[in-house]
């Protein structure tokens, strides 16, 4: 159980184009996803936190309008990267939080991580 | 604000042997969980154990355990039986309730045969 995907798991793209990235829980509800950017030997860095019907929460210095976020549904976020350019290529990484273990009574917080997706922009 | 330090950025290890990773860690909340993640080169992130802080007592997973010093705010990883699959990047992560996760940079793990 508790298992996230991720697609494309890797995207080569012009400069000047955007870019979709999808997350998706398979076999749990999740009202929270994360998506995090990773560059090469480096650690996670969270971009947004995104809740289900409302709008994502972005952390210092991450750009609202080049990465947007969507979270329709409890199985489902996305990440655009809008008019990408080649500073964008990096390695994203998704994670949700199952909202029966979240709404459980306990303040457990695991967050399955998908497998990522690796951009590259020409 | 919350911060995680590893700072070894590598550590090597034989077969079989053991192997300690460091983690400390600030807060100033009472309750709170701390994860080690391993991220192998596929760089998929697998949780490897988890440590909730109101229990005294230390998490075990297998070969896999941690000595946590809550005084000290201090989380370690101790791999026991090393083994070839067990090379990756080891990440040590902190979140207090439903709060995001907070990283450490990371440890590289060698092992070697």
């Amino acid at each position: 159980g508790a298992v996230v995907s991720q697609h494309p798991s890797w995207v080569i793209c012009k400069s000047g184009t955007s870019v979709k990235i999808e997350c998706r829980s398979l076999d749990f509800q999740a009202t929270t996803m994360f998506w995090y950017r990773q560059f090469p030997k480096q650690s996670l860095m969270l971009m947004a936190t995104s809740n289900e019907g409302s709008k994502a929460t972005y952390e210092q210095g991450v750009e609202k309008d080049k990465f947007l976020i969507n979270h329709a549904s409890l199985t489902l976020s996305t990440l655009t990267v809008t008019s990408a350019h080649p500073e964008d290529s990096s390695f994203y990484i998704c994670s949700a939080r199952d909202a029966d273990l979240a709404g459980g009574g306990g303040n457990y917080n695991e967050q399955f991580f998908g497998p990522g997706t690796r951009l590259t922009v020409l | 604000a919350q911060t995680v330090t590893q700072s070894q950025p590598e550590m090597s290890v034989q077969e079989a042997e053991t192997v300690t990773l460091s983690c400390t860690y600030d807060t100033s909340e009472s309750d709170y969980y701390l994860f080690w993640y391993k991220q192998p080169p596929s760089r998929q992130m697998i949780l490897v154990i988890r440590q909730e802080a109101y229990k005294q007592q230390n998490a075990t997973e297998n070969r896999f355990s941690v000595n946590f010093q809550k005084a000290a705010k201090s989380f370690s990883l101790k791999i026991s039986d090393s083994q070839l699959g067990d090379a990756a990047m080891y990440f040590c992560a902190y979140t207090s309730g439903y709060s995001t996760l907070t990283f450490g940079k990371g440890t590289m793990l060698l092992v070697s045969p």
